[in-house]
């Protein structure tokens, strides 16, 4: 089964300053796929940026980049230039399966990150 | 422009009573999923869906029911049977013709039991 590991229930950062939100992960499977999203208070949920296992290149998107680690399973987001619109939940998600076989996504629990002004 | 809707926003249960949650998709994706989130949890699977008139349980399907008639909907009933419904739920859908193959979300329904 594939588990996703959020260790930081919160962070804050400085306005204009960087921040990384770390993600760890576990899967058997050798192809898998790494999703992170933004959640703001209202609650939809933000595609930000994807990582394919066998991409040789770290994702980036914008000031959103994905540090792809690999072998320490691995998948922290970088947010550059924090804004003040960054506030807000951060989940990294995995591709895995259910046990019928068919594909879903399994969250971590996420982290709460604040900008300050 | 193409995308999930919700419906509604908010929502408020009795005891007892059934209620069911819209989720409608004009992006022509095959699969739709429902998920349940918790204060301080992840999202957690309800139930799925890959095609027409077939659907599957998830990781926490007591107490729900799902019906897929129609490509573009996908509606979630919160039944009596399910002891603690008070949550945020999320639809999702998504296509495998993209590589990042993204899940696209909906703005979520908070149903609260009174």
């Amino acid at each position: 089964a594939q588990k996703i590991t959020q260790t930081q229930p919160g962070m804050f950062v400085q306005e204009k300053e960087a921040v990384t939100l770390d993600c760890t992960y576990d899967t058997s499977d050798p192809s898998y796929g790494l999703f992170w999203y933004k959640q703001p208070s209202s609650g939809e949920m933000i595609f930000l940026i994807y990582q394919g296992s066998y991409d040789q290149q770290n994702a980036t998107e914008g000031r959103y980049s994905l540090n792809f680690q690999k072998a320490r399973k691995s998948a922290n987001l970088v947010i550059s230039a924090s804004q003040l619109g960054d506030s807000a939940m951060y989940f990294c998600a995995m591709r895995g399966y259910t046990q019928g076989g068919s594909e879903k996504l399994v969250f971590g629990k996420g982290t709460k990150l604040t900008v300050n002004p | 422009d193409g995308g999930i809707t919700q419906s509604p926003k908010y929502l408020f249960r009795k005891e007892g009573q059934n209620v069911t949650l819209s989720c409608e998709q004009n992006l022509n994706h095959d699969a739709m999923y429902w998920y349940r989130q918790d204060p301080g949890q992840g999202l957690r699977l309800i139930y799925y869906s890959q095609i027409v008139n077939d659907f599957q349980k998830g990781d926490i399907a007591e107490g729900y029911s799902v019906s897929r008639e129609k490509k573009e909907s996908f509606p979630l009933t919160v039944t009596s049977a399910q002891k603690n419904p008070t949550a945020f739920y999320l639809c999702a859908s998504s296509t495998r013709e993209a590589e990042d193959y993204g899940y696209t979300f909906g703005s979520g329904t908070r149903l609260t039991v009174v």
